[in-house]
């Protein structure tokens, strides 16, 4: 299976401020067809997960453009530019080159 | 608005069973792959299973690979998610989710719809 490690466990952030979020694969994404196939969801408490970013750098349509996503083969990135007040919960990272889907342990994301 | 709606749920002793619904609207689910994704409480998340579009072959996680097992039924659009010899381990939010379809057609590799979730405990 692959193993999704995701740093940190925890980000206190300043609204305004931005965040990054690390998420390493134990292998290469890149699937038999040449694409990555590595998303971030965000949660909130009570709520299910939300897609956010898909095949690396994708955003889901409606998703606001200080979310970013980058990286390739195993290391990955989510950067929030300025985070606002609503983005607070957990970040996953999550693979689905390979079945099992496997998911990071996810960031919790707290305003400082 | 294509949504999905879970039911079922509850609570369970030990060995015991269970079955979960999803039932989808705004798309049909024989058309769609589906997904099924737990999460322990306080925990992250943990997929479990898949049913494929179409004929409807089906994978399923080591963790409940011989105890769970899915059906569709086609003509109420709905999937079910049946589970027996439950284990205090099966505690945890069951979601169903759908995969996403990128601008071309080709898939998202990730969930753009999920139901809401529906709480099994196992005690």
């Amino acid at each position: 299976d692959f193993v999704m490690t995701q740093t940190p466990l925890s980000l206190p952030v300043i609204v305004g401020q931005p965040a990054s979020i690390s998420c390493t694969s134990s292998q290469s994404l890149v699937h038999s067809d040449g694409v990555t196939y590595l998303s971030w969801l965000h949660q909130r408490p009570g709520q299910p997960p939300r897609l956010l970013i898909y095949k690396v750098s994708n955003r889901l349509p409606g998703v606001p453009d200080r979310f970013s996503g980058s990286g390739a083969g195993a290391d990955f990135t989510l950067k929030i530019s300025r985070v606002e007040a609503e983005d607070v919960g957990v970040y996953y990272c999550m693979q689905a080159t390979q079945t099992p889907l496997t998911f990071g342990g996810g960031t919790k994301v707290e305003i400082k | 608005q294509v949504q999905l709606v879970q039911s079922g749920g509850g609570e369970v002793q030990p060995g015991g069973s269970l079955r979960l619904s999803c039932a989808a609207s705004g798309f049909t689910l024989i058309n769609s792959n589906i997904h099924w994704v737990r999460q322990a409480p306080g925990r992250g998340l943990e997929w479990m299973a898949i049913i494929i579009s179409g004929g409807g072959e089906m994978r399923y996680a080591e963790s409940v690979k011989g105890r769970f097992t899915m059906s569709r039924d086609n003509f109420k659009n709905t999937l079910y998610l049946q589970m027996n010899s439950l284990r205090s381990e099966d505690t945890a939010v069951y979601y169903c989710a759908k995969p996403g379809r990128d601008r071309d057609g080709t898939s998202m590799g990730s969930f753009d719809v999920w139901g809401q979730g529906t709480m099994v405990t196992v005690s």
